[in-house]
């Protein structure tokens, strides 16, 4: 069966850089139409969709974030990952990795809880 | 960016009754819609993808309809389990939008 887990760092100053892996099992993203969708969830916006990377190694970005944005993935060992550089405390909420088996959000991780704070 | 409008905020209703819950996108989203169920302290699950179609595993009860800028969400015979919060997500065009959300109690 499909699961996903985040790890990333829980605490982080302003301007730093927020990296956070996305380890997942039950699929591959050498699979043709897969991909690998994060999402996050605040108190200010709800629900924000960041960012996918597909199997082929295409990518998309929410414009709001584009230029702050980068993800990555190593097939081989099942795992992808988002890279936000220099967070705020609009940053703070909880971060979810997803499958994506085509433009929806099939299984999502149990998402890890990243605050901003100085 | 679609912006996609749920209906009820917050919704009120008894065991067994039937549930129907509504998102408007502010435009024609050719059924790129999909439904999410978010329990308390959980994270989101996909209930329903291409506005009408069952996720493996989600119950019989949950089901989609619409088209063009109205879609909704019903669920027949409300279960206990079924109190949570629900958002509906537009994946027509980029960037893929969310509701706000419906939070769904028990009367």
């Amino acid at each position: 069966q499909v699961s996903l887990k985040e790890s990333g760092p829980g605490i982080l100053q302003p301007f730093q850089t927020l990296s956070l892996t996305c380890s997942f099992s039950g699929f591959s993203l050498g699979t043709s139409n897969m991909g690998v969708g994060w999402i996050r969830q605040t108190s200010g916006k709800g629900l924000e969709y960041l960012a996918t990377i597909w199997w082929d190694d295409d990518k998309y970005f929410n414009p709001s974030l584009n230029s702050r944005l980068t993800v990555s993935k190593d097939t081989s060992n099942n795992q992808a990952f988002l890279k936000i550089t220099s967070v705020d405390t609009a940053d703070t909420g909880t971060y979810y990795c997803t499958q994506m088996p085509g433009d929806w959000f099939a299984y999502w991780g149990q998402g890890t809880l990243v605050t901003v704070s100085s | 960016d679609i912006q996609m409008t749920q209906s009820p905020a917050s919704l009120s209703a008894s065991l067994g009754e039937t549930v129907t819950i509504e998102c408007r996108a502010s435009e024609d989203i050719y059924n790129g819609l999909a439904w999410y169920q978010q329990k308390p302290g959980k994270s989101p699950q996909l209930l329903i993808y291409n506005a009408n179609s069952l996720h493996t595993g989600v119950p019989s009860r949950f089901s989609g309809s619409g088209s063009g800028t109205q879609y909704s969400l019903k669920i027949n015979s409300l279960q206990s389990e079924d109190v949570a919060s629900y958002f509906c997500q537009q994946y027509y065009n980029y960037p893929y939008t969310f509701g706000a959300g419906t939070k769904l109690e028990l009367k």
